[in-house]
């Protein structure tokens, strides 16, 4: 089936430096992207999304590349902080009818100082 | 303050018991979703709800229930009938069309003893 999944699970870098984390997709037909970043214990809590129509897209100390060609996703955190650390999943998903993600595993980012 | 509010944040059940767990929004969203979370796995859709009154199974419905009386409201029953209840279970809402952000609640997690 079609599924979302993960380069690295386990990510480690120094503070200050940045960060990327990639995710490919399998979907061709996705049209829509998200990055969630999840603590410990907590719910997940959106990042940044891009739509397919789109190649890059910047938010604050993030930026998420989408590559169709060969349906590559990542995620880029500038000057990562402890505060980082976290587990980041990407989605996929549809326009039109209900807002059906479909979630990676996931990949654990560890901020050493 | 806005958002999604899950309960309770922790749950142990003896096997053979039914459990639900309750999950509101005051976010003013037409759908709301249940999603489980086990280690190393991406979020897995159980059940979802597009409007009152009426719901749709996800990818592994078997052995839950829901209901939707209320725009508000959207609790799920973990029945004896699910085979490996334990896990962190995530509900979450959006509106539905285009596919959008999911803002997620804090989470439960059930233990079966």
């Amino acid at each position: 089936g079609e599924s979302v999944g993960l380069h690295l699970p386990t990510l480690s870098v120094q503070e200050g430096d940045n960060s990327i984390i990639n995710c490919a997709y399998s979907n061709s037909a996705s049209d829509y992207f998200i990055w969630y970043k999840q603590e410990s214990g907590k719910g997940p809590q959106f990042i940044i999304d891009i739509r397919s129509n789109m190649d890059k897209r910047q938010g604050q100390r993030v930026t998420v590349l989408l590559n169709k060609t060969v349906k590559h996703l990542s995620l880029q955190i500038a000057a990562t902080q402890p505060g980082d650390s976290a587990v980041y999943f990407c989605a996929e998903g549809l326009s039109g009818g209900y807002n059906k993600l479909i979630f990676g595993a996931g990949t654990r980012l560890a901020v050493h100082p | 303050d806005g958002g999604i509010t899950q309960s309770p944040k922790y749950l142990f059940r003896k096997e053979g018991q039914n459990v639900t767990l309750s999950c509101e929004q005051n976010l003013n969203h037409d759908a709301m979703y249940w999603y489980r979370q086990d280690p190393g796995q991406g979020l897995r859709l159980i059940y979802y709800s597009q409007i009152v009154n009426d719901f749709q199974k996800g990818d592994i419905a078997e052995g839950y229930s829901v209901s939707r009386e209320k725009k508000e409201s959207f609790p799920l029953t973990v029945t004896s009938a699910q085979k490996n209840p334990t896990a962190f279970y995530l509900c979450a809402s959006s509106n539905p069309t285009p596919a959008g952000e999911l803002f997620f609640g804090e989470g439960s997690r059930l233990t079966v003893l």
